[in-house]
C-alpha cells in the first residue's frame, strides 16, 4: 500500500539551528514526492518537489530511493519557518496526492 | 491574485442532518479536488474531478457523500446524513492541467457534527 510517514508530530529548534523534517514513503513504482507547507492562518501551499531539485526559502529535499526517504532540510532555521509541513506522494494515473500526517516546526528566538 | 473560494468557513450541524459545502476553483483550473482532514492527520482525497467528470472517488463514502461539478467550474460536496465521525476540515483544491502537482488550496470548511 502507498503510504507516507512523518514520524515527528513536533520539531522544536532555536533560530539558527539546522532543521531536518523526516519523511518516509512506501510505493511500488517510481515515486514523485513533494513538501507542502501551511503557515499560521494561511492556506496549504506547495513548497518544493523532488523532481525540480531546487532550494526554496533555503529548504532542500533529496529523494533517497534506497532508504525510501525524502527528508526536508535547512541549515539555519528562521522564526518565519515556523509552520506545519506535510510530505506528499503522487500515486496513480490522475496525479493523486497522498499526504503524511504532518510535522509542526517551531523555531524559537 | 486568484484564490480558491470555499463556503461556509464553519458549519455546525446535528447528526442525521444534511450538510453541503461549496467550492469555486481558480479560473482555468480543470482539476478540482475535495479533501477531508481529520484533526492530527494529513489531507485525504475524497474525490477528484477533471472538468465535470469524476476521475477518482475511491475514498468517498458513497452511501452518504456525494459531489458534483455540473458545469466543470464550481463544485458542491454533500453529506446526508451527517455522522459524528464526519467532524473534520473539508478542503477544496484546484490545479492547472500544465502542473497538476501544484494544487492551490482553499481555506477549508470546518464541520462539527453534534
Amino acid at each position: 500500500a502507498q503510504r507516507v510517514t512523518q514520524p515527528e508530530k513536533l520539531l522544536s529548534v532555536f533560530k539558527g539551528a539546522p532543521v531536518e523534517l523526516k519523511c518516509n514513503y512506501s510505493y511500488s513504482g517510481s515515486p514523485e514526492l513533494f513538501w507542502y507547507v501551511q503557515y499560521s492562518r494561511q492556506r496549504l501551499q506547495l513548497l518544493l518537489r523532488h523532481i525540480s531539485r531546487e532550494s526554496i526559502k533555503g529548504f532542500t529535499a533529496d529523494l533517497n530511493k534506497g532508504e525510501t526517504s525524502f527528508h526536508l532540510k535547512k541549515p539555519f532555521a528562521q522564526e518565519e519557518d515556523s509552520a506545519m509541513y506535510y510530505c506528499a506522494l503522487s500515486s496513480g494515473g490522475y496525479n493523486k496526492l497522498i499526504f503524511g500526517a504532518g510535522t509542526r516546526l517551531a523555531v524559537h528566538p | 491574485e486568484a484564490e480558491v473560494a470555499q463556503s461556509p468557513r464553519y458549519k455546525i450541524t446535528e447528526k442525521s442532518q444534511a450538510v453541503a459545502f461549496w467550492c469555486d476553483p481558480i479560473s482555468g483550473h480543470a482539476t478540482l479536488y475535495w479533501y477531508r482532514q481529520i484533526l492530527g492527520q494529513g489531507p485525504e482525497l475524497l474525490v477528484q474531478f477533471q472538468d465535470e467528470s469524476v476521475v477518482d472517488d475511491s475514498q468517498l463514502p458513497k452511501d452518504r457523500f456525494s459531489a458534483e461539478r455540473l458545469k466543470g467550474v464550481d463544485s458542491t460536496l454533500k453529506i446526508q446524513p451527517a455522522e459524528l465521525g464526519d467532524s473534520a476540515m473539508y478542503l477544496c483544491a484546484s490545479s492547472h492541467y500544465r502542473d497538476p502537482y501544484e494544487q492551490y488550496f482553499g481555506p477549508g470548511t470546518r464541520l462539527t457534527v453534534t
